[in-house]
């Protein structure tokens, strides 16, 4: 089957820590998205990739990470630095970055603890 | 920037009711528009996207209609049943610009 898959699903982070969510993608598919939920705000966009080896910050990239090495992987690293990590966190596909179609994968929860 | 919303915030409705979901948008120059549905703690599933030449997308029971000089989509729901209780959120695509997502309808549908 094709689709994205995130994981994991849940995810517990304790202060200071870095952790990395995982998003892959069999669509062939060669732009990637990342954004944050949060209750009652939308959806966020962190970081976006138009084709492998490039990325850009989108509107709340502070405290992020990300790499685009291959074009079914777009990791995405929560650093120390993001002060408020608690959200669902929602990766995205589309065939190009442009007039097409949006694709989800099922988000992973994170906690700080 | 594109600025989207959502009319109402979240709908209460019994079985069989017949539904409208609102969306509007402040830039009218948009490639297609996307409608999605939102299940508690899961991503998102796209319904119906359409284009910009398009004025009404179709899937099953779910009708989208498409004004875009005036900024407005409007998702209906025929016959709704509780299985359609989710938040659904519209996702307009300017030109030149990342997907932006509307803030979503929470719609429930009691047995």
């Amino acid at each position: 089957d094709g689709g994205i898959t995130q994981s994991p699903k849940y995810l517990f982070r304790k202060e200071g820590q870095n952790v990395t969510l995982s998003c892959e993608q069999n669509l062939n598919h060669d732009a990637m998205y990342w954004y944050r939920q949060d209750p009652g705000q939308g959806l966020r966009l962190i970081y976006y990739s138009q084709i492998v080896n490039d990325f850009q910050k989108g509107d709340i990239a502070e405290g992020y990470s990300v790499s685009r090495e291959k074009k079914e992987s777009f990791p995405l690293t929560v650093t120390s630095a993001q002060k408020n990590p608690t959200a669902f966190y929602l990766c995205a596909s589309s065939i190009g970055y442009g007039d097409t179609e949006a694709f989800f994968g099922q988000g992973t929860r994170l906690t700080v603890v | 920037k594109q600025e989207v919303t959502q009319i109402p915030a979240a709908l209460s409705v019994p079985e069989g009711e017949n539904l409208v979901l609102n969306c509007s948008f402040t830039d009218s120059a948009i490639y297609n528009l996307q409608w999605f549905r939102q299940d508690p703690g899961k991503g998102l599933t796209s319904l119906l996207l359409i284009q910009s030449s398009q004025r009404e997308q179709t899937s099953g029971r779910l009708n989208a209609s498409l004004d875009k000089s005036s900024g407005r989509s409007t998702l209906y729901i025929a016959a709704s049943q509780p299985g359609d209780s989710a938040t659904y959120l519209c996702g307009p695509r300017s030109y030149g610009q990342n997907f932006v997502f509307g803030p979503g309808t929470r719609l429930s549908v009691l047995p």
